[in-house]
């Protein structure tokens, strides 16, 4: 049975720093591009950052880029997110999913979510 | 910056047909894949690629997609079944930014 289970959230001040953990079991994870999703309280969902299997590929939202880093170790079988600078709009549950990639020719690659974990909160407020 | 749109709520009584549209400019060229998420849970797949229905999903939950617009089909909506609903797509360039409509909640009366 596929699990990603989240840690790491907390309540933190803006310009803080948080680091959010994956563990994840059930399946081959280094065969697998990863990802993290993020759900603002009350509204939907915003893919955040996704890294590729060896982790030679990292993709990011425009408003994540530059402050928040993914990474993973696979030996550990476990999925990252960095996230310094952090802002008031940034408070969301964030989820770690598991991603299909395909590459689709042209720098363009084709993403879905298969698998997802229960979710942590970040909270970020004075 | 791309976008995908869903209304915001549909309502169907038990038995019925429930469709869930999802329009997006890049809809022609680009898969849709739909989610289905319970209060308080984490989404979960109910159709990938525009149409497929993963193992464990109920055969009541169907996918199609015609020029800018993918549609959920939900037919012989049961209780269980409500919850919000959210597409996703990317845009048709190499931005490979993947982004969610809204979410559209069901209600079964």
């Amino acid at each position: 049975e596929v699990q990603l289970v989240e840690s790491g959230g907390g309540l933190v001040q803006p310009g803080g720093s948080l680091r959010l953990s994956c563990a994840a079991s059930g399946f081959t994870f280094s065969n697998y591009w990863m990802s993290w999703v993020r759900q603002a309280p009350g509204k939907g969902l915003e893919w955040v950052a996704n890294i590729k299997q060896d982790g030679s590929e990292k993709k990011y939202v425009d408003s994540a880029k530059g402050r928040f880093t993914i990474s993973r170790d696979n030996a550990k079988k476990s999925l990252y997110l960095q996230m310094n600078s952090l802002r008031v709009e940034d408070t969301a549950v964030y989820y770690c999913a598991r991603s299909i990639t395909t590459y689709e020719g042209s720098g363009s690659y084709e993403v879905y979510f298969d698998y997802w974990g229960q979710g942590n909160l970040v909270t970020v407020s004075s | 910056s791309y976008e995908l749109t869903q209304p915001p709520s549909v309502s169907v009584s038990p038995g019925q047909t429930a469709k869930i549209t999802c329009s997006g400019d890049a809809l022609p060229k680009r898969y849709a894949y739909w989610y289905q998420q319970k209060p308080g849970q984490a989404p979960v797949l109910v159709i990938y690629k525009d149409s497929e229905r993963p193992s464990g999903i109920p055969e009541r939950f169907s996918g199609s997609s015609s020029g800018t617009t993918a549609t959920l089909t939900i037919s012989g909506v049961q209780a269980e079944d409500a919850a919000d609903y959210f597409c996703q797509s990317a845009d048709s360039s190499a931005t490979n930014l993947w982004v969610f409509g809204g979410g559209t909640r069901l209600t079964v009366l």
